[in-house]
């Protein structure tokens, strides 16, 4: 079976601009969760979809955006980078409600700001 | 509320013991333990979902004290390949899992 993937591995985007990021889940998993690690805030929780609807949010700001398709790939948005959103972005999913169940990450996408 | 690991970070030498803390200020209805190796992703190790469970596997096992609202995970006789930073995760108000910030556990030959 395969794993969690999520595209690009890295990214370079200057001050300003905007990025999207892919997150492929395994199959038959319906929840996507993402994450935001860096090395002074540890792994800090973005969104969770299921079944196309967006069900939990962390405390970023609206420039963080996301949303998942009906064959549960999703995607997540970042709007006017700042260089405070430099860090790897982690995706992962599971069967169902993550808060019981195993969470599979993806190798994550590795975002550096300029 | 983000739960608070103990220790921040350990130094093992191979075959030694170590415990890693995780509590919380609030309930806790799950515990959930994953394990990062440097520049790879976090890998599921266990979840314990109630008061007084303990799980295991190989040489690390984890036990649930609800009351004590903490849960503990334990590495037994350590090989080199338990290296890495260790998370435990509990469910929060409108997120599904908040993580520690984590023990880096270092095991030297």
């Amino acid at each position: 079976k395969a794993g969690v993937t999520q595209t690009p591995r890295y990214l370079i985007k200057t001050r300003g601009q905007q990025v999207t990021l892919s997150c492929s889940p395994i199959s038959g998993h319906r929840s996507v969760s993402w994450y935001q690690q860096t090395p002074g805030q540890g792994l800090q929780f973005l969104f969770e979809y299921f079944s196309e609807t967006q069900r939990n949010k962390g405390n970023f700001p609206g420039r963080f955006s996301g949303r998942q398709f009906s064959n549960s790939r999703s995607e997540m948005n970042v709007s006017t980078l700042e260089l405070g959103d430099s860090a790897l972005y982690l995706c992962a999913s599971s069967l169902e409600f993550p808060a019981y169940n195993e969470q599979f990450f993806g190798p994550g996408t590795r975002l550096t700001v300029l | 509320q983000q739960p608070v690991q103990s220790p921040q970070a350990v130094i093992l030498r191979e075959g030694e013991d170590a415990v890693i803390n995780c509590s919380s200020s609030k309930a806790l209805y799950s515990v959930h333990w994953y394990r990062q190796k440097h520049g790879e992703a976090p890998v599921f190790l266990m979840i314990l979902l109630k008061g007084g469970e303990q799980k295991g596997h190989d040489k690390i096992s984890a036990s649930f004290n609800e009351k004590k609202q903490q849960s503990s995970l334990y590495l037994t006789a350590s090989q080199l390949s338990y290296s890495g930073t260790y998370f435990c995760g509990t469910p929060g108000g409108n997120t599904p899992l908040v993580f520690g910030k984590g023990t880096r556990l270092s095991v030297i030959a």
